[in-house]
């Protein structure tokens, strides 16, 4: 079946930096790519998304690259805040069934003052 | 306010003793799921609905059922709980071609 996975499982910043967080996934034949941020005792929430027909999504602080040939999903965090300390997740969803949706392990992302 | 709410949010229970786990959602969506998390392992999804009466199996549906006899409403069965059911488990709902909305977990520990 499909698998999602991340290079880093933690990652520490310092507040004001840039983090990026790397995904990487591999089916080719996936449409739809959600990252999705999950704080301690809660659900996650989602951050953004991005279709397999643009390699580039921007949003509030937060940037989604995809790089299809090389099967590479990336979240870049612009001005790290304490309040992004969190586990970041990559999701995929295949073109040919729209109901299954394949997350990744998580990323942990630590925020230093 | 737009909402999944599941119930409980923490169980401690034995095994074999049946139990239910609701989810509700209050955005009209069509489409709810299942899933557990485990460490290492990430959300692995159990079951899906795609609408009233219409549900399929996900990566990791055995000892577990489910039901929708209602748009907003999908409840999570262990009809016969185990140990290795042990997890936090979370609910999910969206609309076609839409991110999933989640509910804040049910951590369920099975002695």
């Amino acid at each position: 079946g499909e698998s999602v996975g991340l290079h880093l499982p933690t990652l520490s910043v310092q507040e004001g930096d840039n983090s990026i967080i790397n995904c990487a996934y591999s089916n080719s034949a996936s449409d739809y790519f959600i990252w999705y941020k999950q704080e301690s005792g809660k659900g996650p929430q989602f951050i953004i998304d991005i279709r397999s027909n643009m390699d580039k999504r921007q949003g509030q602080r937060v940037t989604v690259l995809l790089n299809k040939t090389v099967k590479h999903l990336s979240l870049q965090i612009a001005a790290t805040q304490p309040g992004d300390s969190a586990v970041y997740f990559c999701a995929e969803i295949s073109v040919y069934n729209f109901n299954k949706f394949y997350f990744g392990s998580g990323t942990k992302l630590n925020v230093k003052p | 306010e737009a909402q999944v709410t599941q119930n409980p949010r923490y169980l401690i229970t034995v095994t074999g003793k049946k139990l239910t786990v609701t989810c509700s959602q209050n955005m009209n969506h069509e489409y709810m799921s299942w899933y557990r998390q485990d460490p290492g392992l990430g959300l692995r999804q159990i079951y899906y609905s795609m609408n009233v009466e219409v549900t399929d199996k996900g990566d990791v549906p055995e000892g577990y059922k489910v039901s929708r006899k209602e748009k907003r409403n999908f409840p999570l069965i262990l009809e016969s709980p185990s140990p290795n059911q042990t997890s936090l488990y979370f609910c999910a709902s969206r609309n076609r071609g839409q991110p999933q909305h989640f509910g804040d977990g049910t951590r369920l520990s099975i002695l």
